[in-house]
């Protein structure tokens, strides 16, 4: 079956430096893979995704790519901003139903 | 744009009560989505609705848990009688049919205590 394993958090970083969060996947076929964010008392937003291997998918200075060679697609930022902090989920979707299988999540907070 | 519309948005209730809770979708958004996000876990799905009929409720505890969209528009999700293990987030969800990628979108999330 599909699933996704994400890197455990919390993880916690100053102002403006480098963010790095890793998921790895498992899936049959072709998945689209996804990052959602979630705020503190809020729902899940769509902050970027990739539809096919090599694909980068980026956002508010967010980027992954799809690596079909390591199944990964991990969440990069050059310089984070206190107001990144949040839960970050990857997700995967596939198959003809087009259900999202989520990671654990990942918690980031950023001090100033 | 509207977005997914859900409420209540907070419910305390005590165990082996009811609750329901009620979701709009994006207008015209065909796949409607039940997700449960227990604190500390990534949402897990419950059930996928397709217009009014039903695409996968594998995941869903039917002895206690029930879910309709009688007019393949708005969707109402119950539980009877809750546990405590049932206090989680409630998240509905919903997507265009056969777009590109499958982007989902969510609402806010009905966030349920059972005591």
């Amino acid at each position: 079956g599909n699933s996704v394993t994400q890197m455990e958090g919390p993880v916690t970083l100053s102002e403006e430096a480098f963010l790095t969060i890793n998921c790895t996947y498992t899936a049959t076929g072709y998945p689209s893979l996804f990052w959602y964010v979630q705020y503190p008392g809020e729902g899940l937003q769509l902050l970027l995704k990739a539809t096919k291997a090599d694909d980068k998918g980026s956002n508010k200075g967010f980027e992954a790519t799809y690596r079909k060679e390591t199944t990964s697609f991990h969440l990069e930022k050059g310089s984070v901003q206190v107001s990144d902090s949040a839960v970050y989920f990857c997700a995967l979707s596939s198959g003809s139903a087009r259900q999202l299988t989520f990671g654990s999540g990942t918690q980031l907070t950023v001090l100033p | 744009e509207a977005g997914v519309a859900q409420s209540p948005r907070y419910k305390i209730i005590e165990k082996r009560q009811s609750v329901a809770f009620w979701c709009n979708p994006i207008s015209g958004h065909a796949t409607l989505y039940w997700y449960q996000q227990i604190l500390g876990q990534g949402p897990k799905l419950l059930i996928q609705f397709q217009n009014n009929g039903v695409v996968d409720d594998s995941q869903l505890p039917k002895d206690r848990f029930s879910a309709e969209r009688l007019k393949g528009v708005d969707s109402t999700l119950k539980i009877q009688p809750a546990k405590l293990e049932d206090s989680a987030v409630y998240l509905c969800a919903s997507s265009l049919l056969g777009e590109g990628g499958n982007t989902i979108y969510f609402g806010e999330g009905s966030w349920l205590t059972v005591v």
